[in-house]
């Protein structure tokens, strides 16, 4: 079992509905979690980050985490064409090391 | 201000050569990671410094690899006789404190014939 495991995707959504990405993690100590954008060919970028139960708001992205159930989604309201990329889920634990899932791929249709 | 540096942006090597990456985290930052991500495919750690402690190398794929912190500012990873599964972009990261958001440098595109 992967440290942290996301579908690979890719994730289909039409412009305007919402995306909504799932990252599991295995270690019950992670402490922090991100979301982190990736576009073709460039780096990643932070879009979030949580650390406590619940839900956090940034604009049109919503992160969950629910740490009884080891699970931390990224919700994105009103896709646009342009959030069309790799979205990377990221979980540390007291080590202070990140541990970077797979990615989903998700594209947004006109 | 300034975001995470790396140089060069591309390198292409010959096998057997040796290779040095070379990354110049945001200020003040002072956690700094080294990743690997192959084409397609996902982050691959290798090296993790945290301030002066002793940096964690658990990711480092052979001893052909080596990372240097100087300062606890800029940082090198060294390729050693370079192999063409080595052809990867190399991205370094940095943090204000180990545990943090990272922030990622462009990359080096590292391409071995």
């Amino acid at each position: 079992q992967k440290e942290v495991e996301q579908n690979s995707g890719p994730l289909s959504v039409p412009e305007g509905a919402i995306a909504s990405l799932n990252c599991t993690y295995s270690d019950r100590g992670s402490q922090s979690f991100f979301w982190y954008r990736q576009y073709s060919g460039k780096s990643p970028e932070l879009i979030m980050f949580i650390y406590s139960n619940g839900d956090k708001e940034d604009g049109r992205f919503t992160a969950q985490l629910n740490k009884a159930s080891q699970y931390v989604s990224l919700l994105i309201r009103d896709s646009q064409p342009s959030d069309s990329a790799t979205y990377l889920c990221a979980v540390n634990t007291n080590a202070g090391k990140s541990t970077f899932g797979d990615g989903t791929t998700l594209t947004v249709k006109p | 201000g300034a975001g995470v540096s790396q140089s060069p942006s591309n390198k292409v090597t010959e096998k057997g050569k040796d290779v040095e990456l070379r990354c110049d985290p945001i200020s003040g930052h002072t956690a700094l990671y080294w990743y690997r991500q192959s084409l397609g495919q996902g982050l691959e750690f290798l090296i993790y410094f945290q301030g002066n402690s002793a940096p964690d190398k658990s990711g480092l794929p052979s001893d052909r690899f080596s990372a240097e912190r100087t300062g606890g500012s800029v940082s090198t990873l060294t390729i050693q006789r370079t192999q063409q599964e080595d052809s990867a972009v190399y991205l370094c990261a940095s943090s204000p404190h180990s545990g943090y958001e990272q922030y990622f440098g462009p990359g080096t595109r590292l391409t071995v014939t």
